[in-house]
C-alpha cells in the first residue's frame, strides 16, 4: 500500500532556480495539504485543496504555488527558489477536512544554496 | 491565532521507563491528533481526541483531552526503543486547517 508518495526525497538547487514537488495518493481522499517542517517550528501548512479542483492558502504561501491536477495528484512549485525556502517538505491527504487524520508521505528535503 | 506549545521538547529514558509528553493549546481544543514521526520519515497518525475527559490507547500509548479542553497528554507504559522518534501534537484550526506543536524528541536507551 503506496499511500501518499513524494517525488523527489532529497534535492539541491541553486538561488533562483525553479522546482516541482510531486505528491500523489492513492487512498481516494478529497483533501490534500503542503506543509513544510523546520527546526524548532514544527509544521507550517502552505497551501491545501479542499477538493478537486480547488486550492487555498495556508500559513505560509509566500513564493509557492500550488496545482491539484486531479483528485490523486496535489504539486507543489518554487518559482524562484531563495535559502529561506530550505526545508523538508511533506505532502499529506484526508478523508475531508475538520476531524479527519491526515495521512503523510516521507518528505522531500529540499536544500537551496 | 491558536499556538500549541509541547513539553519537555527533548526527553531521554531508559527502557522500561513510563512517560509523558503534553500538548497545551492558547484556545480550547475541538480536535486534538497525535503524530509519531520516525527521523528522516513521515508522520503517522496514533490518533484523535474531540471531547473533554475522552482518553484513547494505541498499544502502549495512552493519550487524554482534559476536561476543560485546552490540554492533552500522551503517556507510554514501559517505554521500548521502538518508541523512539518525534512526537507531534496537532490541532483542528478551522476548517481545513490543522496547527502542529513544535514536538517531543524522545529518546529510548536500552
Amino acid at each position: 500500500n503506496a499511500g501518499v508518495t513524494q517525488t523527489p526525497k532529497f534535492q539541491v538547487l541553486k538561488t533562483g532556480q525553479s522546482m516541482t514537488l510531486q505528491c500523489a495518493q492513492d487512498m481516494n481522499h478529497n483533501s490534500m495539504y503542503w506543509y513544510r517542517q523546520d527546526p524548532g517550528m514544527g509544521l507550517r501548512l502552505i497551501y491545501y485543496s479542499a477538493s478537486e479542483g480547488t486550492t487555498d492558502k495556508g500559513e505560509v504561501p509566500n513564493g509557492y504555488n500550488v496545482s491539484r491536477l486531479n483528485k490523486r495528484e496535489f504539486s507543489l512549485r518554487l518559482e524562484s527558489a531563495a535559502p529561506s525556502q530550505t526545508s523538508v517538505y511533506f505532502c499529506a491527504s484526508s478523508e475531508g477536512g475538520g476531524n479527519q487524520p491526515q495521512h503523510f508521505g516521507d518528505g522531500t528535503r529540499l536544500s537551496i544554496l | 491565532s491558536q499556538e500549541l506549545e509541547q513539553s519537555p521538547q527533548s526527553l531521554i529514558v531508559q527502557e522500561g521507563k513510563n512517560l509523558t509528553i503534553n500538548c497545551t493549546s492558547s484556545k480550547t481544543l475541538y480536535g486534538l491528533y497525535w503524530y509519531k514521526q520516525k527521523y528522516g520519515e513521515g508522520l503517522i497518525f496514533l490518533m484523535m481526541l474531540q471531547k473533554g475527559g475522552e482518553e484513547k490507547s494505541h498499544e502502549k500509548i495512552t493519550a487524554k483531552l482534559d476536561e476543560k479542553k485546552q490540554q492533552s497528554s500522551l503517556h507510554i507504559t514501559a517505554s521500548q526503543p521502538s518508541h523512539a522518534g518525534i512526537y507531534l501534537c496537532g490541532a483542528v484550526s478551522g476548517g481545513f486547517k490543522t496547527i502542529f506543536g513544535a514536538g517531543t524528541r524522545l529518546f529510548v536507551k536500552a
